[in-house]
């Protein structure tokens, strides 16, 4: 079955830089479209950022624009987000997801991973 | 950005009771509409998209509705498994997407 298992959280001080990953199996992760989605303690979701299943077609929020970047390794089956200039109001379980849609994006996440925690304070 | 507003914030209700929960966008998003379900600690989990259209697995008890701005996720007999959070989200096929602020749905 579908697994995303996210790694690289922890605590760090404003400023600085965090890279996530994210590996992924049980499903073509070559075809798919994959997200990460954040989630602030008490707060709902947040969408981040998409990379369509080639790599291409990148967005992000513009709450994360010019500070995150989003990338795959399509033959080591792993989504990456490299996060800079990191602020307290990052501070959030940020999620990996794959996307309903196959090759093109949809929107709606229909597989998720179990989160890793990024914690940004001085 | 599309805002959306779901209500109420908190519902309480009892097992075997029927549950209905609004979202509403601030424009029209036609069908692009999905709906979550997230329990303590867990990952959200898509129980709805286009509105009505049911993700894998899901139970007959959920059924989604709606179209333009005003969209319903009907429980129709709750199980004591359904008390969780809820959230809407826009499915339009350009970002960003956007999530409502949820539902608390509650034991009563």
């Amino acid at each position: 079955q579908v697994q995303l298992v996210e790694s690289g959280g922890g605590v760090v001080q404003p400023g600085t830089s965090l890279r996530l990953s994210c590996a992924a199996s049980g499903f073509y992760f070559s075809t798919s479209a994959m997200h990460w989605v954040r989630q602030a303690p008490g707060k709902g979701p947040e969408w981040v950022a998409v990379i369509r299943y080639d790599g291409s077609n990148i967005f992000y929020a513009d709450s994360v624009k010019g500070r995150f970047t989003i990338s795959r390794d399509n033959p080591k089956n792993t989504l990456y987000l490299q996060m800079s200039s990191l602020r307290p109001e990052d501070t959030a379980v940020y999620y990996c997801a794959k996307d309903l849609y196959f090759y093109d994006y949809s929107g709606y996440s229909v597989d998720w991973g179990q989160g890793t925690l990024v914690t940004v304070t001085s | 950005e599309i805002v959306l507003t779901q209500s109420p914030a908190i519902m309480s209700l009892s097992p075997g009771e029927r549950a209905t929960l609004s979202c509403r966008a601030s424009q029209s998003v036609g069908t692009s509409l999905g709906w979550y379900q997230q329990k303590p600690g867990k990952a959200p989990r898509l129980l709805v998209f286009d509105a009505s259209k049911g993700a894998a697995d899901l139970p007959g008890r959920f059924s989604g509705s709606g179209s333009g701005t005003d969209f319903t996720l009907t429980i129709s007999s709750l199980e004591p498994e359904d008390f969780a959070v809820y959230y809407c989200q826009q499915g339009t096929n350009r970002p960003p997407w956007t999530f409502g602020q949820g539902t608390r749905l509650e034991i009563k």
